[in-house]
């Protein structure tokens, strides 16, 4: 059964802090992992899909990462609007279509 | 273009009361899908459909149906509401293999 699993659940850091964000997944024949933002009150946004172990992903201060287990979202210096809940999602080839996500991680970044 | 809407935003209902929540989508995506969301769980699949007239049952469907008649539209039926079903529901769309986009939500309460 597809399986994905984020840490932590919750993280601070100051600004300017680079640090990263695990998604460890359990697919049977990976057809595709997401990465999301959410703003409190609202749906979740869209960041990057990544469908191959090695693949990498970059927007403004955000890099996405993928091996054959487990995807890293580095976010690198910061700054207070990154704040948000990113949660991480996977298809894989055993259901088609089913995309399921993990528990999400709460960045908070104070000034 | 609108995307993916969802209705109502916002319902208050009584225990063993029935509703439908609506979500429309503009897109022509095969893919639709149903989550709710509850404080520290992430988003957890319902349902979801790979194409119109067929649907399939997610991480969490007891007390759920769903149809899909045609193709833009993915309705979400609460025959009995029960207070366990206060949450918040989102649905989504995608194609074959790609990213989803989110509706807005609907937030339910169930007294």
């Amino acid at each position: 059964e597809d399986q994905v699993t984020q840490s932590p659940e919750a993280l601070r850091l100051q600004e300017g802090e680079s640090s990263s964000l695990n998604c460890s997944y359990t697919v049977s024949g990976l057809r595709g992992l997401f990465w999301y933002r959410q703003d409190p009150g609202k749906g979740p946004e869209f960041l990057f899909t990544l469908y191959s172990a090695g693949e990498e992903k970059e927007k403004e201060r955000l890099k996405a990462t993928l091996t054959k287990k487990e995807s890293f979202l580095h976010i690198t210096a910061p700054k207070p609007e990154d704040s948000a809940t990113y949660l991480c999602a996977v298809r894989g080839s055993s259901n088609t279509g089913k995309l399921i996500f993990g528990q999400g991680t709460t960045l908070q970044v104070k000034p | 273009n609108a995307g993916v809407t969802q209705t109502p935003k916002f319902r208050v209902l009584k225990t063993g009361q029935s509703m439908t929540l609506l979500c429309a989508q503009d897109m022509n995506h095969e893919y639709m899908y149903w989550y709710r969301q509850d404080p520290g769980m992430g988003l957890r699949l319902i349902h979801y459909s790979v194409g119109e007239g067929t649907t399939a049952k997610g991480e969490v469907p007891d007390g759920y149906n769903v149809s899909r008649l045609k193709k833009q539209n993915f309705l979400l039926g609460l025959e009995s509401a029960a207070p366990s079903q206060t949450s918040v529901y989102f649905c989504a769309s995608s194609r074959m293999d790609t990213e989803a986009f989110f509706g807005q939500g609907t937030r339910l309460t169930v007294v």
